[in-house]
């Protein structure tokens, strides 16, 4: 199974602050996604990301979320005034390069506490 | 209902029973994928099975696909305390051609050893 890092594990921010999530692929990835899961609840969909270009987003997806992978290997996703409702575990998936199926696999996470 | 809902939402045995989740959803897909959940952590692949299988295999894992009912069933044998965890099924949507995963409320396994 492809090994996918993100850091940090657990985010505390103040409402109303920036925060970045990192996402680290130890491979050569083309398909990157985000995903959250508030406590208790579903996990959804947020963001997709194609060869250096958003792909698809939903519509939580708004302007306060944005993506980017700007190194070549990092991929992260910034919430650029957070707010309480965004506290909730974050989550990159990725599709192996040359994967034969589309199966996704998913970091660990982030668990994004705004107080 | 929503996409990828699974059934039941709790389930508690004994080591060594079998354990059945089902999941139903909504559109065509191409693919359905079971995650596998421990309170807290990340999700962990199971398996995946296309639209066009019927049935798939993985160690203790037996999972269905029943596309003229839009449902799915994953049945862990043998169950032990081990396989206490939160289990999802997810679709991806074969209309939009989109890969993002939708995915269900999930089904709490509880093994009792």
């Amino acid at each position: 199974e492809p090994e996918v890092t993100q850091t940090p594990s657990h985010q505390v921010t103040q409402m109303g602050q920036e925060v970045i999530l990192r996402c680290v692929p130890i491979s050569n990835h083309l398909y990157f996604y985000w995903y959250r899961q508030i406590l208790g609840q579903k996990v959804e969909f947020l963001v997709s990301f194609y060869n250096n270009e958003i792909s698809e987003k939903s519509e939580i997806f708004d302007d306060q979320f944005s993506v980017e992978r700007p190194d070549g290997s990092n991929f992260t996703l910034k919430i650029r005034s957070t707010k309480l409702e965004d506290s909730a575990m974050y989550f990159c998936a990725i599709i192996p390069p040359a994967a034969s199926t589309d199966t996704q696999y998913f970091g660990p996470g982030t668990r994004l506490t705004v107080l | 209902s929503q996409q990828g809902e699974e059934d039941p939402q709790a389930l508690s045995i004994q080591e060594g029973e079998n354990a059945t989740m089902n999941c139903s959803y909504k559109t065509s897909i191409n693919n359905l994928q079971w995650y596998r959940q421990n309170s807290g952590r990340g999700l962990v692949h199971l398996i995946l099975i296309r639209s066009n299988e019927r049935e798939k295999h993985s160690g203790r894992l037996r999972v269905t696909l029943d596309t003229s009912k839009k449902s799915s069933s994953l049945l862990i044998t043998a169950s032990r305390a081990a396989d206490t965890a939160s289990y999802f099924c997810a679709t991806d949507a074969m209309d939009t051609g989109r890969r993002a995963l939708t995915f269900g409320s999930g089904t709490r396994l509880q093994v009792q050893p």
